[in-house]
Order: structure tokens, then C-alpha cells, then sequence
């Protein structure tokens, strides 16, 4: 299996901060990751597919980048409901797809 | 807006079977864009996924789970269900239906609110 790890563990920050959260997959996946988001309580939801694409209703302060190992969340300007835990998740082919442990954004 | 709706016991005694049904609605089950999946998430941990299920029946699961589970679907109810056996305190859980765009780079675009499942006598 893929697996995947994400960096920090732990981020806190203030708002109007940027935050990048850092994650890594064991092998190349080329650009099959995807980002979520979650609140207590809820489902994930997601924000980023394929490594760079927005998912539709998601604020443009979100953005990712990468290919192969190494992906980065970039959130550009923190805002209160942004305090969330944040996972990655490979969709690379076949299954099992797995997600990283998530980064937990709080406030500074 | 597509909907999905997981439905099933809360509390399931260990060595049975859990069982959970999760509804579509605001789509079809039948489309060939999608996969559907069932994915769990134990109190304060991390999200693992179980498997998935295509229209037409075919399946795939995760190896760690696969000697336990089915998952099936009712393309006529716009239903998928799961089928976990031999519970333990384990797979005390949060378990999510989702919908799994499988058009260009797979993701899980659309999510149950979730169900809590308790493994206890």
C-alpha cells in the first residue's frame, strides 16, 4: 500500500496567517492527491483534486501544488473558519487509496 | 444536489455483523462517472478507507479489511450497502458513505453525514 505522511502534526496560527501543510507519499503518484477538510463532527470535504484543482465552491484562498512525492496546502490569508484538521489522500491506481493522518490547524 | 444518506444499528455486539445502508439521492447510482465507497473513521483518529463498489457490481477492497467485507448494490433502491463480520472494539467507528468521481483523477467529491457504530456487548 501508498502510505502517507503529512507535516506538522500540529500548526498554530493567527488569522490572516498563510499556512502550508506539507504531505509526502511513499512511492510517485504523479498527481492523483487530493485535500480535505474537517470539521468536528462533519464529513470531510473536499477542497483540492489532482494535486492543483479547486474543487467548486471552495474559496481561491486554498491552493495546492506538486507532483510524484511531495504535495502542498497553501492557505493563503487563515480565517476563523478555517481552523480545521486537513488530510491529503491518494487516489492513485489500484486501490486501496489511503489518506495521510492530518494536520490539525488551530489557533495561535 | 447530490445526497447521501447512511442508515443502520448504532450499537453491534462483537463477533456479529455490522450492516449499513447508505441512500443516494439527487442522482443516479447507475452513472458510470462514480464509484461508491465506505470509509471509517474511529473517535480522534484518521480516515481509513473500506472499499468501493461500482454500478454494475464490481468491487474492490482494502486488503486489510477484504476477509470481511461486502459490499453490495440496489441500483433499483439507489442504495449501497456494507457488510463488515466478525466485529470487534476495533471497528468502533464513524463510518462515511461517499461518491467517488472516477472520471480523471479520482476523488471523493460528495459525503454521508456519517453513522456511529459501537461494538459492545
Amino acid at each position: 500500500d501508498i502510505q502517507m505522511t503529512q507535516s506538522p502534526s500540529t500548526l498554530s496560527a493567527s488569522v490572516g496567517d498563510r499556512v502550508t501543510i506539507t504531505c509526502r507519499a511513499s512511492q510517485s503518484i504523479n498527481t492523483y492527491l487530493n485535500w480535505y477538510q474537517q470539521k468536528p463532527g462533519k464529513a470531510p470535504n473536499l477542497l483540492i483534486y489532482a494535486a492543483s484543482s479547486l474543487q467548486s465552491g471552495v474559496s481561491s484562498r486554498f491552493s495546492g501544488s506538486g507532483s510524484g512525492t511531495d504535495f502542498t496546502l497553501t492557505i493563503s490569508s487563515l480565517q476563523a473558519e478555517d481552523f480545521a484538521i486537513y488530510y491529503c489522500q491518494q487516489s492513485y491506481s489500484p486501490p486501496p487509496f489511503t489518506f495521510g493522518p492530518g494536520t490539525k490547524v488551530d489557533i495561535k | 444536489q447530490v445526497q447521501l444518506q447512511e442508515s443502520g444499528p448504532g450499537l453491534v455486539k462483537p463477533s456479529q455483523t455490522l450492516s449499513l445502508t447508505c441512500t443516494v439521492s439527487g442522482g443516479s447510482i447507475n452513472s458510470g462517472n462514480y464509484c461508491w465507497s465506505w470509509i471509517r473513521q474511529p473517535a480522534g483518529k484518521g480516515l481509513e478507507w473500506i472499499g468501493r463498489i461500482y454500478f454494475s457490481g464490481s468491487t474492490n477492497y482494502n486488503p486489510s479489511l477484504k476477509s470481511r467485507v461486502t459490499i453490495s448494490v440496489d441500483t433499483s433502491k439507489n442504495q449501497f450497502s456494507l457488510k463488515l463480520s466478525s466485529v470487534t472494539a476495533a471497528d468502533t467507528a464513524v463510518y462515511f458513505c461517499a461518491r467517488e468521481d472516477i472520471q480523471l483523477r479520482p476523488y471523493f467529491d460528495y459525503w454521508g453525514q456519517g453513522i456511529l457504530v459501537t461494538v459492545s456487548s
